[in-house]
Formats: C-alpha cells, structure tokens, sequence
C-alpha cells in the first residue's frame, strides 16, 4: 500500500503556481521523498526528491516540513503541458517506489 | 534512443495465450522495475531487478506471471494463460541504483498495452 496521502484532483490557472501537497507522517529517518508525474498514455517522469531540506530543480520546487510529515511540490509557473497525475513516492521495502493514487493536476487555460 | 525501450508497444491476445513483453533499460542501469496499469488506476508495482537477481517479486499477482532478466540487460515479463483481467499497461523502468535513492532516479519506458480478448 501506498505510505502517502495526497488530494484526488486540483485546479490551477495557467501561469499561476501549483502547489501540490503529500502527507507521509509514516516517513522514517533516512527516507526520502520522491515526486513523479504521468502525462496522459506516457510513462511516468521524475521530477524531483528530498530527504529534509528544500529542493529546487529545472522543474518544480519541494518543500518538506521540519517534522518531514508532509511536503509540498510547487510549479512555480503552471501550463498546459503540465496537466497530468501527480505522485508523492517513499520508497518500498526493497527499494522499489510505491506508487499511490496520486493528485490529478488539471490546468487551466 | 538513450532511453528505456519496451515491446511490442500494443498486444491483442487471445484469452488462454501466453504473451512476452519485453525492456530494454537504459545501459549500465543496474536496477530494473516492472509495473502494472490497470486503466484509469494508479501503477501496481509488480517485480523488481537488481543485477540479475529478483530481491523483490512480492508484487507478482499469481504463478501465471514470471520475469527474468539476462546479463544485467534485457527483462522479459512472461504472463501465462492470459486471463482479460491481465489487460493493462505494463511499464518498466530502470535506475542505476537500486533503490532509487539520491539521484538514483527511475526512468519509465512507454509501456506495453496488452489487450486480452
């Protein structure tokens, strides 16, 4: 079963910022967060990860609470193209990542 | 291409029938994961790779399924005695870590859709 919890669907003006949150009050230590998301009838594509300090890539911002029960995936300027199914990840037992659900991110023009 | 090629891309099959799917990983990518998407429903983690070995097959859904993987390379997912239920997207991806940690991240392959009829 999936270790998070995340909102079933969101709306986003285009060229607004998405924030996208995930509750993991499960998350040990050492473990980190993972976000990926899936375009319609593509694979899914990572994005960004974590482990307690924020993170910034190319592609979205993270930002993880000081108790690492939640963090929060922000797209800082949303477009079209970033309409897809967001997940927030730990990783397996065996190192394999865990997908749940995710959060539908329908952006709109 | 650089990244992880999966086929066939599309298979209609016949309920009963034995089907292969199979991926490429991107090379020199030790770990190697097999995924299963059932239409509209969220990726059900079926086998996992490290090298050559399978430290995780705890996702596979019954004995019709197995998965080998050869010289740290290709993987082939086999699916015995298809059933209509099996009908799904199955993805696969590889990471140069085992566990996806640091940046270790995964990368996914398109998917093979299987159709049985």
């Amino acid at each position: 079963d999936a270790k998070t919890t995340q909102p079933t669907s969101m709306d986003c003006a285009e060229g607004r910022a998405a924030n996208l949150p995930c509750n993991h009050s499960t998350i040990s230590g050492n473990e980190y967060v993972y976000w990926y998301r899936q375009i319609h009838s593509q694979g899914p594509q990572y994005i960004i990860h974590g482990l307690k300090n924020n993170e910034t890539n190319e592609m979205a911002s993270l930002i993880i609470t000081e108790d690492r029960k939640s963090s929060t995936l922000i797209l800082p300027h949303a477009t079209l193209r970033d309409t897809a199914v967001y997940y927030c990840i730990l990783p397996g037992g065996q190192g394999n990542l865990i997908f749940g659900k995710g959060t539908k991110l329908s952006v709109k023009p | 291409g650089a990244g992880v090629s999966q086929s066939p891309s599309n298979k209609v099959t016949e309920k009963g029938k034995d089907v292969e799917l199979r991926c490429d990983p991107i090379s020199g990518h030790t770990a190697l994961y097999w995924y299963r998407q059932r239409l509209g429903q969220g990726l059900e983690f079926l086998i996992y790779f490290q090298g050559n070995s399978a430290p995780d097959k705890s996702g596979l859904p019954s004995d019709r399924f197995s998965a080998e993987r050869t010289g740290e390379s290709v993987s082939t997912l086999t699916i015995q005695r298809t059933q209509q239920e099996d009908s799904a997207v199955y993805l696969c991806a590889s990471s140069s870590r085992p566990s996806g940690i640091r940046t270790g991240e995964l990368f996914f392959g398109e998917g093979s859709r299987l159709t049985v009829l």
